[in-house]
């Protein structure tokens, strides 16, 4: 049962443009967010994360926002750049209980130049 | 500084057979946990280890079993290996318990194949 899922498999953009990947989750218990980077040969990279007692992260040209109504999660990316390409994956985790990371499928953006 | 180390990078091994990999977490880093993520999936939690005592256990059968030493290193191992055990193991270290949502610092990984 995957709980937390990327639909969007690839996204292409043009460099300087904004990149906007998606993520859903399905465990209302689900208290905090991240987005790590990952590229080939290397592990995962922390990126940015959310609290759900916010809506909105911003670091640099990278921002989350949480919609926990629709428990929906997006990172957007602004303005993309060739050396964003890599593979994002959304992860999710209820800090009051197991604490361990529930991951998407990942999303491959690739920045054209 | 060095980073989460994790050891070998590159393995193939053969059905039925047994293998232990490695992890060395960040100085000062006493959570480890190991992950394994499959070819065009995301990770999924297998084992977290703080203070040498285990605190978490993914849907994982009992082939899989870990351990932590005093160092804060760690060895996953696998036994009776089977053809879908095939995948990248990724070790993540942080800093305590608590923190490792939000300081989760993650190795290399291990490419494991079983023919």
């Amino acid at each position: 049962d995957q709980q937390v899922k990327q639909n969007s498999p690839s996204l292409s953009v043009q460099e300087g443009r904004i990149s906007i990947l998606n993520c859903d989750y399905t465990n209302s218990m689900f208290d905090y967010f991240l987005w790590y980077k990952k590229y080939p040969a290397e592990g995962p990279t922390f990126l940015i994360s959310i609290s759900s007692i916010k809506d909105k992260n911003e670091d640099g040209r990278f921002t989350v926002f949480l919609n926990k109504s629709a428990k929906h999660l997006s990172l957007h990316i602004v303005p993309s750049q060739p050396g964003d390409s890599a593979v994002y994956f959304c992860a999710a985790s209820d800090r009051t209980g197991a604490n361990n990371l529930f991951f998407g499928t990942g999303t491959r953006l690739t920045v054209i130049p | 500084d060095a980073g989460v180390t994790q050891s070998p990078t590159h393995l193939i091994k053969t059905r039925g057979q047994h293998v232990t990999l490695r992890c060395s977490p960040i100085s000062g880093h006493k959570s480890v946990s190991w992950y394994q993520q499959v070819l065009g999936q995301g990770p999924q939690f297998i084992f977290q280890y703080y203070e040498k005592e285990e605190r978490g256990r993914g849907n994982f059968p009992d082939r899989f079993s870990a351990r932590q030493f005093p160092n804060y290193s760690s060895e996953l191992n696998v036994n009776a290996l089977l053809l879908g055990d095939s995948a990248l193991y990724l070790c993540a270290s942080s800093l305590n318990n608590r923190a490792m949502n939000t300081e989760a610092f993650f190795g290399q990984g291990t490419r494991l194949t079983v023919v």
